[in-house]
């Protein structure tokens, strides 16, 4: 059973316009949430994250909402760049989170976005 | 040399061949994990190593064995695969102590057995 989904295989949006990646979570006991962005060729590398005690975390373009309620993140891009065009994962974690050990990282399958100039 | 190296980049086995990927991380860091990325499917964490010592076995087949000789090195051995073990293996790096979910991984070793 998936614990972290990304119900969007796909996503394509206009050079400048506002990006926005979803992921979905059932494990109550995550309390912690990346993204990761992957290059092909390259390894995911870490982007932005988001602690459960937090709505709300923003680092320049990026910006990461959890609604716990929900069950539920979402990553916007704003402006959206040629350059974003990447394979976009969400992860989730938590010391107590169903026995698993801390820094365990369960992922989403991906978001492939595609930024068109 | 920085970062998250692995190597091979590329492997074609047979499943009867006996194989090993390797991993070093050149960031001073003390956690380490293989990863299994097939596709369509979400990254599948395999082992995770804490101070050379192995804190995770996510009930991975006994034909893939994990070796971590230091805290910069990762290896992991492969024998009598078969054609679904076909994926891209990454492995990851963290520091404990710190936040131990930002991962940094290498680009990964596309593997496909014959």
């Amino acid at each position: 059973d998936q614990q972290v989904k990304q119900n969007s295989p796909s996503l394509s949006v206009q050079e400048g316009r506002i990006s926005i990646l979803n992921c979905d979570y059932t494990n109550s006991m995550f309390d912690y949430f990346l993204w990761y962005k992957k290059y092909p060729a390259e390894g995911p590398t870490f982007l932005i994250s988001i602690s459960s005690i937090k709505d709300k975390n923003e680092d320049g373009r990026f910006t990461v909402f959890l609604n716990k309620s929900a069950k539920h993140l979402s990553l916007h891009i704003v402006p959206s760049q040629p350059g974003d065009s990447a394979v976009y994962f969400c992860a989730a974690s938590g010391a107590n989170a169903g026995g698993t050990s801390y820094g365990k990282l369960t992922f989403g399958q991906g978001t492939i976005l595609t930024v068109h100039p | 040399e920085t970062g998250v190296t692995q190597t091979p980049r590329h492997l074609v086995m047979g499943m009867t061949n006996k194989k090993s990927l390797k991993c070093e991380q050149h960031l001073g860091h003390n956690a380490m994990y293989w990863y299994k990325q097939s596709a369509k499917k979400p990254l599948e964490l395999m082992f995770v190593y804490n101070f050379k010592e192995q804190t995770e076995n996510n009930s991975v087949p006994s034909r893939f064995s994990p070796e971590c000789p230091n805290s910069s090195h990762l290896f992991l051995h492969l024998h009598t695969l078969q054609p679904e073990d076909s994926a891209l293996y990454l492995c990851a790096s963290s520091q404990d102590g710190g936040p131990l979910y930002e991962q940094y991984f290498g680009p990964g070793t596309r593997l496909t057995v014959t």
